[in-house]
């Protein structure tokens, strides 16, 4: 059983430019959430997804955009990209909030 | 809204001793909390949860947690350290009464090194 798949585990933009991530949550799963993990600290909520719509969003400009699809998988872009932007993505598929599973992340860096 | 503080970015143990990492969080819900750990260059693991049943909550590889809502800590343990333990932990809380989103917050971490 395949839990939660990220694309691509490493990414290197500049400055400006835009990034598009991607998720496939486990089977089963229908809200996927995305967290960005800067070096040395702890994940930090950016938004979550539930019936293609953002349901919750944390503290994050509005250059941080996703969407989700009718099969559940979602993407995360990120526009006019900064120096700060840099750090491991990870996105985490629930049932319905029950039961966070976890991906490996993408590690973004921004040069 | 809801906060973690892990009190210790380090801690260092021998193998074969105790571990303590200890969290303090802070809720306006009835919370739901977790520990989670993140070996290198890996995703996010889940170690246990605690979510109103038993407030001593067992998880894998012998770490368990105990709730204790008068001190408003969720503190870790494991009666003896292994090598493979070095890591980093994550206390994380998420508010259960709340319907919309359920985000989890996660504290700054505890790096956990194991010395032979």
């Amino acid at each position: 059983d395949a839990g939660v798949t990220q694309s691509p585990t490493h990414l290197i933009k500049t400055r400006g430019q835009q990034v598009t991530l991607r998720c496939s949550p486990k089977s089963g799963h229908d809200t996927v959430s995305w967290y960005q993990q800067a070096l040395g600290q702890g994940p930090q909520f950016i938004f979550q997804y539930y019936e293609e719509e953002e349901r919750q969003r944390g503290n994050f400009p509005d250059r941080f955009s996703g969407h989700q699809f009718p099969n559940y998988s979602s993407e995360l872009n990120v526009n006019a990209l900064l120096l700060g932007d840099s750090a491991l993505y990870l996105c985490a598929s629930s049932l319905n909030n029950y039961g966070y599973t976890f991906g490996s992340g993408t590690r973004l860096t921004v040069v | 809204a809801q906060s973690v503080t892990q009190l210790d970015s380090h801690v260092s143990v021998s193998e074969g001793t105790p571990v303590l990492l200890r969290c303090n969080y802070s809720s306006s819900y009835s919370p739901s909390l977790f520990w989670y750990v993140q070996h290198p260059n890996k995703g996010l693991q889940l170690l246990l949860k605690y979510t109103s049943a038993a407030t001593l909550v067992k998880g894998i590889n012998g770490f368990e947690a105990e709730f204790k809502k008068s001190e408003t800590s969720f503190h870790l343990t494991k009666p003896s350290a292994h090598m493979s333990d070095a890591a980093e932990y994550f206390c994380v809380v998420s508010d259960l009464d709340r319907w919309a989103g359920n985000m989890l917050t996660f504290g700054g971490g505890t790096r956990l090194m194991v010395k032979p």
